[in-house]
């Protein structure tokens, strides 16, 4: 199946810090991708959706100016805690969708275990 | 909305088969899909049903029927290693993937 490549794997930062988080299709073009956040034992809540060129779209209850996003390229989408705080805590994953086809399955990263201590 | 219910947990014997039920109400379905996810790991693709029926794929085998919003995954010779959380995810006519709360199995010797 496609490749779906998420860097770093684990982070540890300190609060007020910034932490940016990549997401990369290594074999196919995406123009969706999306961020979920998943806290233990719980399942996946998707954060955002972000489209190739143009503004991301959050979902309800998720801060746009803290969970920055950018998807300057059809392989590659950005996730920026800003100013993060110990109840960012979490396991953040992200997914990316093949353009050519709406049929398949989101290919997801290997997630992202971020610590602010 | 969405909503999408699956049991918390469960517990199998090894070699045994279970199965891991999956109810859905959505407006404009889509496609459901089954993922495992072992702790602190990105989850990964085992199925996806957008018609009614079964589908089989080696030991995993799923089963949709869209006029009862109902999904099951059915896995057979259960192996140690299947112990994990097993999600459904269900994607409406916006492309949008919403996912269950996950089944954490169990599997013992």
């Amino acid at each position: 199946g496609a490749v779906v490549s998420q860097h770093p794997s684990r982070v540890i930062c300190k609060s007020g810090t910034s932490v940016k988080i990549e997401c990369r299709s290594l074999d196919f073009q995406a123009t969706t991708m999306f961020w979920y956040r998943q806290f233990p034992k719980q399942s996946l809540m998707l954060m955002a959706t972000s489209n190739e060129g143009s503004k991301a779209t959050y979902e309800q209850g998720v801060e746009k100016d803290k969970f920055l996003i950018n998807h300057a390229s059809l392989t590659l989408s950005t996730l920026t805690v800003t100013s993060a705080h110990p109840e960012d805590s979490s396991f953040y994953i992200c997914s990316a969708r093949d353009v050519r086809g709406e049929n398949t399955e989101a290919f997801f990263g290997q997630g992202t275990r971020l610590t602010v201590v | 909305g969405q909503n999408i219910d699956q049991p918390t947990e469960m517990t199998a014997t090894e070699g045994a088969i279970v199965q891991i039920n999956c109810t859905y109400q959505t407006s404009g379905f889509n496609g459901l899909f089954w993922y495992q996810q072992h702790a602190g790991e990105a989850p990964t693709f085992l199925s996806y049903n957008v018609l009614d029926g079964l589908e089989e794929k080696g030991r995993f085998s799923s089963f949709l029927s869209r006029s009862k919003g109902y999904s099951y995954l059915l896995l057979k010779e259960l192996q140690m290693k299947d112990s994990a959380s097993y999600l459904c995810a269900v994607r409406n006519a916006g492309n949008m993937l919403t996912f269950g709360g996950g089944t954490r199995l169990m599997v013992k010797p």
